[in-house]
């Protein structure tokens, strides 16, 4: 069971744009940064979204996150079939004094 | 540009040891921590631990203190992680990644190619 919580699955159409959610707590989202990673099959994960809402040089600006309270979430435009990955979640939780994940979505481009 | 790169795979049996390299290139490696992150099959991002490059300093995760040790090289620009008494649910890819920590929380920018550990007898 994860700390931050997200859908398994998501779907949507190519061109269409797609959220995912994340909620968490007053201990790790109400009050630290969210951080987003997206990760291929066999690969490494790719940082794509931090500090909340910053996009790290590189990375398409197809890609958002945005905040509010105790969840977050990522958004992605003008969806691409390369855009097909699991997507992660994470944020730094006071009680654990240590950062915590989401268990992932996995985005299915239709 | 900046690289992580971690050592090869291993398979190792039920209660011994593993270690992991980690070397890093493309940056002053003493200006940022290394985080370790593991992922079991087919399962998603587990945190290790943190250590500070610029003077050693660490915070292990909760589920792995007292068998896990993480290290740095400033030398070779190289992190180590070493985790103990190995049981078969240790089975997972081990990664190194490039941690920046603000008052706020933290992130890995830069992540290695991962480390396939095995535990099986």
């Amino acid at each position: 069971q994860s700390v931050l919580t997200q859908p398994p699955s998501v779907s949507e159409a190519p061109k269409q744009r797609v959220t995912i959610p994340c909620s968490g707590s007053s201990s790790n989202i109400g009050s630290n940064v969210v951080n987003w990673y997206q990760q291929f099959p066999g690969k490494a994960p790719k940082l794509i979204i931090y500090y909340d809402d910053l996009l790290p040089s590189g990375v398409s600006d197809r890609f958002s996150g945005s905040k509010s309270g105790t969840s977050a979430s990522l958004a992605i435009s003008g969806l691409q079939s390369e855009d097909e990955a699991d997507y992660y979640c994470a944020s730094w939780d006071d009680s654990l004094n240590g950062p915590v994940f989401g268990g992932g979505t996995k985005l299915t481009v239709l | 540009q900046v690289q992580l790169v971690q050592s090869g795979a291993e398979v190792k049996k039920p209660g011994a040891s593993v270690r992991v390299s980690c070397k890093t290139s493309g940056y002053i490696f003493t200006s940022y921590g290394i985080s370790w992150v593991r992922q079991a099959p087919g399962q998603g991002l587990e945190w290790m631990g943190w250590i500070n490059s610029y003077n050693g300093n660490t915070n292990y995760g909760q589920q792995f203190r007292g068998r896990v040790t993480m290290t740095t090289d400033t030398s070779t620009s190289t992190a180590y992680m070493e985790l103990r008494n190995l049981r078969s649910d240790d089975t997972a890819v081990y990664y190194c990644a490039r941690d920046t920590t603000v008052t706020t929380g933290n992130w890995f920018d830069s992540w290695g190619q991962g480390t396939l550990v095995i535990v099986s007898s």
